[in-house]
């Protein structure tokens, strides 16, 4: 079985610049989860998604960051603009809902520099 | 919210020593305690998790044990080896919540 696919694994850009993420989860996962992970810390969540509604995205900067995932499958997390402290690793996260306790599969993330 | 604390954040061990990373959560609610292991540029992966009706649980040399009164959890390695140095993280996540709250990690070095 596929594991959840992120691309790209590594994005450089400049300040003010606009940066798109993408996950695939893994196939039959209702649930995926957006993190961002600074050095030396733990996962933080930005946002979760039940099928293609968001339910949980009160971590999420909605002043430049957006984030959608139609057709509750892939899902795309935007930062418009970049600033310097948004250099992190973005994961991806996918379960399937209502099986025990709902184990959490995360991608490979994408490391962001802001230059 | 939950809010959980690791300790310690850096721990050396000789290989063949144990290991021990401990946490504490807030939320008297958190049921579910899963500790994932990070190496280096990977993807956090689960390795063990124990749930609140559970004191104890092992998988080979890795152990869990809670505390619910004193709302701690800690994970246990016996017999470490250099393939256990990584970072690990450990998460408390309330009944009825999908959202675990992570610790800061424990970056573990286990010297050969």
């Amino acid at each position: 079985e596929a594991g959840v696919v992120q691309s790209p694994r590594y994005k450089i850009i400049e300040k003010k610049q606009p940066v798109a993420f993408w996950c695939n989860p893994i196939s039959g996962h209702n649930t995926l989860y957006w993190y961002r992970q600074n050095l030396g810390q733990g996962p933080e969540l930005l946002i979760r998604y039940e099928n293609e509604e968001a339910v949980d995205d009160s971590q999420l900067p909605k002043d430049r960051f957006s984030a959608e995932r139609l057709k509750g499958v892939d899902s795309t997390l935007k930062i418009q603009p970049a600033e310097l402290g948004d250099s992190a690793v973005y994961l991806c996260a996918s379960s399937l809902q209502g099986q025990g306790v709902n184990e959490q599969f995360f991608g490979p993330g994408t490391r962001l520099t802001v230059l | 919210g939950e809010n959980v604390e690791q300790h310690p954040s850096t721990l050396s061990v000789q290989e063949g020593d144990s290991a021990v990373i401990k946490c504490t959560y807030s939320d008297s609610a958190s049921n579910y305690f899963p500790w994932y292991k990070q190496e280096l540029g990977k993807r956090p992966q689960l390795i063990i998790d124990i749930r609140s009706n559970v004191g104890e649980k092992k998988d080979q040399r890795i152990a869990v044990t809670l505390n619910k009164t004193a709302k701690h959890f800690s994970l246990h390695i016996t017999e470490t080896q250099p393939e256990d140095s990584a970072v690990y993280f450990c998460a408390a996540r309330a009944g009825g919540s999908y959202i675990p709250t992570f610790g800061r990690g424990t970056s573990l070095i286990v010297h050969p």
